[in-house]
């Protein structure tokens, strides 16, 4: 069963840009992820998923600002002109045949 | 237009059976190439999914929960059922309904949750 790690916590300036990461445990580098973004006191959203290969693709509705890559064993969510709005948790979310995981979240502060 | 809504009680006394039911709008759950599941999310914690459903009533669950989970689904009802039983105050969280592909994450889809509380 995979495994997701994500940092606790990040911080970037209104209107910068930020980039999360989530890392696949070893084994495990072509899994596709999901991103979901958990806003306070909200349900998650989901937002896209990400593919080994780099591809990545949003669900309707989600803003331009968002973007998705890959490289080896990590997934990055790539936020664009950082809008008050998007100081949510975000988590990623993988599967296999057994189960589904997500990681532990990321708390994203927007200074 | 899709909607999810959970629905139970807000208030489950210790080793009592926790019932949830998830009602799904907007689409069918036996016309759909969808799995139906649960996840859950402690007070200030992150997410854990629970287990997941198909129609047919195939289901699977998290193998890292020791809990005794208990998913089932009513098409004629459109709507798919959550019971753990012997609850105890780790149990407490916000419990989430949600849409999901069993390889894909397209489509994903969340209800607004509920909060149940254990405690006597």
């Amino acid at each position: 069963q995979p495994v997701l790690t994500q940092s606790s916590s990040a911080s970037a300036s209104l209107g910068s840009s930020v980039k999360l990461t989530c890392t696949l445990s070893s084994g495990h580098n072509n899994h596709i992820i999901a991103w979901h973004q958990q806003q306070p006191e909200k349900a998650p959203r989901y937002l896209m998923k990400v593919e080994g290969s780099g591809r990545y693709n949003k669900e309707s509705g989600v803003p331009d600002r968002f973007s998705g890559s890959s490289s080896g064993a990590d997934r990055y969510l790539t936020i664009s002109n950082l809008q008050s709005e998007d100081e949510a948790d975000y988590y990623c979310e993988t599967w296999d045949s057994n189960a589904r995981v997500f990681g532990g979240g990321t708390k994203l502060t927007v200074l | 237009q899709l909607q999810l809504q959970e629905s139970g009680p807000g208030l489950v006394k210790p080793s009592e059976t926790l019932s949830l039911t998830c009602a799904v709008s907007g689409a069918s759950i036996s016309r759909s190439t969808y799995y139906w599941g649960w996840i859950r999310q402690p007070p200030g914690k992150g997410l854990e999914w629970i287990g997941s459903i198909y129609y047919s009533g195939r289901t699977y669950y998290n193998p890292s929960l020791r809990s005794p989970f208990t998913i089932s689904v009513d098409t004629s009802k459109n709507q798919f059922s959550l019971k753990l039983s012997s609850v105890t105050a780790a149990d407490t969280a916000v419990y989430y309904c949600a849409r999901h592909l069993f390889y894909d994450s397209s489509g994903y889809f969340w209800g607004q949750g509920t909060m149940v509380t254990v405690s006597s």
